[in-house]
């Protein structure tokens, strides 16, 4: 079976930075994305980590550790748009898939001002 | 480029009723995927399809159901509809290509509720 766990809410001021932890137990790994989603609205990429390491795309960082099942998304410079919940989600490792992705719960993040 | 569209946006069926959803995926895209999204159970898989055939298969009930047409549109079919089944549907594509990340593009989804 596969297992997903990550905070279920963090809430941070206005230009500081905010650390989701996700950790997972699958039967496969073939990468592991993060989505953003607000309220009433579809899901939106934000990263992906297959290797271990931390890959930056702007404010938004992601790293993955392999070998720990481990994964955070690193928010800097935090701005009130960014209040969503931010879905960690793994790919198995499976031939000819491409779109069978395993979701955490989310973390809803809470920008104050 | 035209981004994921499903249809309709919003329905409302009474226990027993079946439906069915609508996917048009990016152009280009192959794969389309679907999952059920619930406040209790969060986004779950319910199948993926690549070239009109399925390739994956979530924990559902056999109510649910889908098909790809050869232009990669898909569709999702969810019979004998049960209170539980209130939930937002969410459909999404992604290019399915060997050598890169295939990131999946969401749909706005679809807003099922079962009275």
């Amino acid at each position: 079976g596969q297992n997903i766990d990550q905070p279920t809410e963090m809430t941070a001021t206005e230009g500081a930075i905010v650390q989701i932890n996700c950790t997972y137990q699958t039967s496969g790994f073939n990468g592991l994305f993060w989505y953003q989603q607000h309220a009433g609205e579809a899901p939106t990429f934000l990263s992906y980590n297959v290797l271990d390491g931390l890959e930056e795309k702007g404010r938004f960082s992601s790293f993955l550790s392999r070998s720990k099942g481990y994964s955070y998304l690193l928010l800097k410079e935090l701005q009130m748009k960014d209040s969503a919940s931010y879905l960690c989600a793994v790919r198995e490792a499976a031939t000819d898939s491409w779109g069978k992705l395993q979701f955490g719960a989310g973390t809803q993040v809470v920008v104050t001002p | 480029k035209a981004g994921v569209t499903q249809t309709p946006r919003y329905l409302i069926k009474t226990r027993g009723q079946q439906v069915t959803l609508s996917c048009s995926p990016i152009s280009g895209h192959r794969s389309v995927s679907w999952y059920q999204q619930t406040p209790g159970q969060g986004l779950q898989f319910l199948f993926e399809y690549f070239s009109e055939t399925q390739r994956n298969k979530g924990n559902f009930p056999g109510r649910f159901s889908g098909r790809q047409f050869s232009n990669s549109r898909s569709e999702m079919n969810v019979s004998t509809l049960e209170l539980g089944d209130s939930a937002l549907y969410l459909c999404a594509s992604s290019l399915a290509e060997r050598g890169v990340y295939n990131e999946q593009f969401f749909g706005p989804g679809t807003r099922l509720t079962v009275l």
